[in-house]
């Protein structure tokens, strides 16, 4: 059975401060990795990570994956309070033909 | 980017009525879509997976008679809540998977009340 976990499963910062969220897989026929933002409403994408060793980057956000130790993790530097929210992981299982999620890390950006 | 809407965003019934939810992806289209539900301060629940023109598949322990889902064409499935009764208040949320069938984009999801 496909897993995902997310750790920490909650973080409180300051603003200004930067964290890191991590997320671990252990699924069949691995093509990607999805990051999502969840606020109050539904979730909004964030990144998909196909490639080891690739950063990609969005503003202070930035995610990369390691194939070969089956995790990922998502950076927010200079946090601020809009960064609160739980941030989701998911792989994708092509198989399957749904994704599985982890459970999430809620982050608290304290002013 | 891709937008998937949903209609209605909230939605307040009385027990025993029918309510029915649409998704749309409205730049895309989605071969697949997928039906969660998520409860305060818990993590998405995964209730169907759904493809254009044919008959959803349900994930254990969801009642297919009870949620109808019907994905006609390739930009739009619909979920109804049949026979509502109050423990079916949840926030709703669907999303629609792009052709490359890679990325999921989620819609901005239905908050049931029933009383």
């Amino acid at each position: 059975e496909d897993k995902v976990v997310q750790s920490p499963l909650s973080l409180v910062v300051h603003e200004g401060d930067t964290v890191t969220l991590n997320c671990s897989y252990e699924v069949t026929n691995f093509r990607s990795l999805l990051w999502y933002k969840q606020e109050k409403k539904a979730p909004t994408f964030l990144f998909m990570l196909t490639s080891s060793g690739i950063e990609k980057k969005s503003g202070r956000l930035s995610s990369i994956l390691d194939k070969k130790e089956l995790f990922s993790i998502l950076n927010i530097t200079a946090t601020q309070t809009g960064d609160s929210a739980v941030y989701l992981c998911a792989v994708p299982n092509t198989n399957a033909g749904k994704s599985t999620f982890g459970d999430g890390t809620t982050l608290t950006v304290k002013p | 980017g891709a937008v998937v809407s949903q209609h209605p965003s909230w939605v307040i019934c009385k027990s025993g009525t029918s309510v029915k939810i649409e998704c749309r992806s409205l730049d895309f289209q989605a071969t697949t879509m997928f039906w969660y539900r998520q409860f305060p301060k818990q993590s998405l629940m995964l209730m169907a997976t759904s493809n254009e023109g044919s008959k959803a598949t349900y994930e254990q322990g969801v009642e297919k008679d009870k949620f109808l889902i019907n994905h006609a064409s390739l930009t739009l499935s619909t979920l109804t809540v049949t026979s509502a009764h109050p423990e079916d208040s949840s926030f709703y949320i669907c999303s629609a998977r792009d052709v490359a069938g890679e990325t999921q984009y989620f819609g901005p999801g239905t908050r049931l009340l029933v009383l």
